[in-house]
């Protein structure tokens, strides 16, 4: 059974330019969440998707966003990149309908934003 | 707020010795999961044991154990027989049911040969 796919690995970008990346959950899973992860800061919440709507939502500003298609495939979009934006972001996949929410991580994309 | 705290930002342990990192969280609800999530220097993030806060017993898996302290909002992961490969950075997460996951900011683990 394939993993949670990330793509692109690396990204580098420079200010004021937007990003997109993909994520492919395992088959069979439905809710896809984002993460971003910086060092010191952990984990912080971006969002999660199952069946294509937005289940919940981090405290991020608006140029972070993101969709899933019916395949629950899933891409989130950084717009008007920012320095502090430079980081690992990491996709993971789960069920959705099982109350534990075990959680399937990607290996991430590293953005760096120059 | 619910927030998760794990105050040590690195640990070590010699090989085959024991290890324990702590994790404080915060929370006003009753029913939620604990997890401890393990990401290796190749960064994907795997689980590495998981406890309900319904349940009293406290989870084992293998060399992994918890100590779940429910009045005092503390899940401290255990880790016997410490190996090379434990060698990873350990993130605790809590959960309250049907909302989004909370992490901390994670423990450097080193293990010494």
């Amino acid at each position: 059974k394939a993993g949670v796919t990330q793509t692109p690995r690396y990204l580098i970008k420079t200010r004021g330019q937007q990003v997109t990346l993909s994520c492919s959950p395992i088959s069979g899973h439905r809710s896809v969440s984002w993460y971003q992860q910086t060092p010191g800061q952990g984990l912080q919440f971006l969002f999660e998707y199952f069946s294509e709507t937005q289940r919940n939502k981090g405290n991020f500003p608006g140029r972070f966003s993101g969709r899933q298609f019916s395949n629950s495939r899933s891409e989130m979009n950084v717009s008007t990149l920012e320095l502090g934006d430079s980081a690992l972001y990491l996709c993971a996949s789960s069920l959705g309908t099982d109350s534990t929410g075990e959680l399937f991580f990607g290996e991430g994309s590293r953005l760096t934003v120059l | 707020a619910q927030t998760v705290t794990q105050s040590q930002p690195e640990m070590s342990v010699q090989e085959a010795e024991t290890v324990t990192l702590s994790c404080t969280y915060d929370t006003s609800e009753s029913d939620y999961y604990l997890f401890w999530y393990k990401q290796p220097p190749s960064r994907q993030m795997i689980l590495v044991i998981r406890q309900e806060a319904y349940k009293q017993q406290n989870a084992t898996e293998n060399r992994f154990s918890v100590n779940f302290q429910k009045a005092a909002k503390s899940f401290s992961l255990k880790i016997s027989d410490s190996q090379l490969g434990d060698a990873a950075m350990y993130f605790c997460a809590y959960r309250p049911p049907g909302n989004q996951f909370y992490f901390g900011t994670g423990t450097s683990l080193t293990v010494i040969p």
